[in-house]
């Protein structure tokens, strides 16, 4: 057990520019989330899959955000055209069944991006 | 609307000292309640998940109660080490997506 990996763990970017950001959830964990996290801030829910299903999305997730989890394995978080204001970390997040279900939510590192 | 609640925002100890956080939520449906340790820089990692029908849950020195009555939750950490320095968040579940709270920052001076 690896945990959730998350990659890249940083990233400066200029304004405009697109990110990719990459998670590997626990191994069997067919529950994946997105969560964004500024400064003093508790995590901010994004998108959540079920498997290759995507089955909630925030108002947090502008159009210009899109999240994948083509194989039901790993996941990938694009940010097209990065503001500022996207400056932040992003936490991915796996568990197995149910996180109603009191099963645990286990997070990854983070990515923090930076936007100039 | 779900809402979580945490007091104090920050708490400055010694070390050796014992602390108490506080959390107060208003979640629909509600069916667990978790407090995680957020290090700065690093992800959230979890200390202890109780569902409804539990008072109190240990982990070490981290002891959780809850008043599922009163939409209560408190942490308590006995003996405090410098390395109990982080956030800690209060998380109370019931639907596919936890609501989390703000946290409280712990800082704990030799």
């Amino acid at each position: 057990d690896t945990g959730v990996s998350q990659d890249p763990r940083h990233k400066i970017t200029k304004r405009g520019q697109n990110v990719t950001f990459r998670c590997d959830p626990i191994s069997e964990h067919n529950r994946l989330y997105w969560y964004r996290q500024t400064l003093g801030q508790g995590p901010e829910f994004l998108t959540y899959f079920q498997n290759e299903a995507q089955l909630e999305k925030s108002r947090l997730l502008s159009d210009r955000f899109s999240a994948e989890r083509p194989k039901g394995s790993f996941s990938t978080l694009e940010i097209q055209r990065t503001e500022q204001g996207d400056s932040a970390m992003y936490l991915c997040a796996s568990s197995l069944g149910d996180s109603h279900l009191g099963n645990t939510i286990y997070f990854g590192e983070g990515s923090w991006l930076t936007v100039v | 609307k779900n809402q979580v609640e945490q007091s104090p925002q920050s708490l400055i100890i010694l070390e050796g000292k014992n602390c108490t956080l506080q959390c107060n939520y208003t979640v629909s449906p509600f069916s667990n309640l978790r407090w995680y340790k957020q290090d700065t820089g690093r992800g959230p990692v979890s200390l202890t998940i109780m569902t409804f029908s539990e008072n109190t849950k240990s982990n070490g020195r981290y002891t959780a109660t809850l008043d599922a009555d009163t939409k209560q939750s408190s942490l308590h950490i006995t003996a405090s080490q410098l390395s109990d320095s982080a956030s800690y968040i209060c998380v109370p579940g019931g639907s596919y997506i936890p609501t989390f709270g703000r946290g409280t920052s712990l800082i704990v001076h030799p």
